[in-house]
């Protein structure tokens, strides 16, 4: 079945500065989709890529799905104590149906 | 608008016990779908339904059974609660697959 991976599992981050988390997917993906979860809460949607190539910002966070459809990634610049959670990818592969696979998440914790 | 609501939102069973988490949307969704999330593990996919009346499998269906009688609810049956599925339940509902909408969970322990 369609497996998708995440790395890293932990980022430690000083504030201000900026890092990346990357997701790989088992097989080509019709789009990705990133998400947040703050400790204690529930996933929350943060973006959708469908196209191959395409990269989307949101302030401080540019997020970019690889030309094969295969990957994706996070860059978070000038790191905020308010960017403290888990990110997590998921991906709808082409042949998958209506089922969307979630990696396992980067849990991200920030040092002031 | 609740968005999505799930009850209850924490639970202790003793082994063998039987429950139903229910889960409700008001905002129209088509599809609504069960995870599990277990540390390390991310969030693992039960079961989901693309309409009323539908269900489906995900990647870990066992011990659990699902219902969709009306399009804004979805239940997540569990027959004979085991220790592994000590975990935290998470309900989603989109319109066709794109954002996800989530509940705020159901902390379920299982002694």
């Amino acid at each position: 079945g369609q497996q998708v991976m995440q790395i890293p599992q932990y980022q430690h981050v000083q504030e201000g500065e900026d890092f990346t988390t990357y997701c790989n997917s088992s097989t080509t993906l019709s789009n990705i989709q990133w998400y947040k979860q703050r400790p204690g809460g529930h996933p929350v949607f943060l973006i959708q890529l469908v196209k191959s190539g395409e990269v989307k910002k949101q302030k401080r966070l540019t997020f970019q799905f690889g030309e094969a459809k295969k990957n994706s990634s996070l860059h978070i610049t000038a790191t905020q104590t308010t960017d403290v959670g888990t990110y997590f990818c998921a991906g709808l592969g082409e042949a998958a149906g209506n089922k969307l696979t979630f990696g396992g998440g980067t849990r991200v914790l920030v040092k002031p | 608008n609740a968005g999505v609501t799930q009850t209850p939102k924490f639970r202790v069973l003793k082994t063998g016990q039987s429950m139903t988490l229910l889960c409700a949307q008001d905002m129209n969704h088509e599809y609504m779908y069960w995870y599990r999330q277990d540390p390390g593990m991310g969030l693992r996919l039960i079961h989901y339904s693309v309409g009323e009346g539908t269900t489906a499998k995900g990647e870990v269906p066992d011990g659990y059974n699902v219902s969709r009688l009306k399009k804004q609810n979805f239940l997540l049956g569990l027959e004979s609660a085991a220790p592994s599925q000590t975990s935290v339940y998470f309900c989603a509902s989109s319109y066709f697959g794109e954002k996800l909408f989530f509940g705020s969970g159901t902390q379920l322990s299982v002694l």
